[in-house]
């Protein structure tokens, strides 16, 4: 059975600060890596896609990934009240494109101001 | 573009009784899946479809589900004789090259 894991959390940090989310993947044949926002009873929304090892930046949001490690990071910089949210990872089936994704359970992320 | 667009946004049944939910994805996107995901979890891969053709099909998609895509626009997804079971957020997305687009999603809940 494929699995993606996260860290549970819940995970609460101050408004301003970093947020480190973390996910594992089984699979090594995965080549598409991808982090989804869920706000509380709301469908999941994309906020970064990775397919490469390294850093991938977009505005506050950093995506980090490691293949040999078959690891997947996202840090939040300047973290704000309106990051609150689940966030999901997900990792593709043996690197099919554009076929089925493995999701995480979330972790819930709390920022306080 | 209005995004994928799914109905109803919820629905109540009695246990028994059969249910269908509609996806209209993003028009320019070929390729439709549904998910389904219950509190606390992460969404749970159903099925997908290339156009018409459905190319892959979930062990968690028992006999009573059934999902169409006819002539590769919209598409159904049928619970037959539901069970509180099945009471979950049933998910629609479209994709392009970069990921998914999730619809609203539909509710269901069966007492």
């Amino acid at each position: 059975q494929k699995e993606v894991e996260q860290n549970s959390g819940p995970l609460s940090v101050p408004e301003g600060a970093i947020a480190s989310l973390n996910c594992t993947y089984s699979d090594r044949g995965s080549q598409s890596f991808f982090w989804y926002r869920q706000y509380s009873g709301k469908s999941p929304e994309l906020i970064m896609s990775i397919y490469s090892n390294g850093d991938k930046e977009d505005g506050r949001f950093t995506a980090q990934l490691n293949k040999a490690s078959q690891y997947v990071s996202l840090l939040i910089r300047d973290s704000q009240p309106s990051d609150s949210a689940t966030y999901l990872c997900a990792a593709d089936d043996r690197g099919s494109t554009l076929g089925r994704l493995y999701f995480g359970r979330g972790t819930q992320l709390t920022v306080w101001p | 573009d209005t995004g994928v667009s799914q109905n109803p946004r919820h629905k109540i049944t009695k246990r028994g009784q059969n249910v269908t939910f509609r996806c209209d994805p993003i028009s320019e996107h070929n390729r439709l899946y549904w998910y389904r995901q219950t509190l606390g979890q992460g969404p749970e891969f159903l099925t997908y479809f290339q156009n018409e053709a459905q190319l892959e099909k979930s062990r968690l998609l028992s006999d009573r589900f059934s999902a169409e895509r006819p002539k590769g626009s919209f598409s159904t997804l049928e619970i037959q004789r539901t069970e509180q079971g099945d009471s979950a957020m049933y998910l629609c997305a479209s994709s392009s090259t970069d990921g998914y687009t999730f619809g609203s999603g539909t509710r269901l809940t069966v007492v």
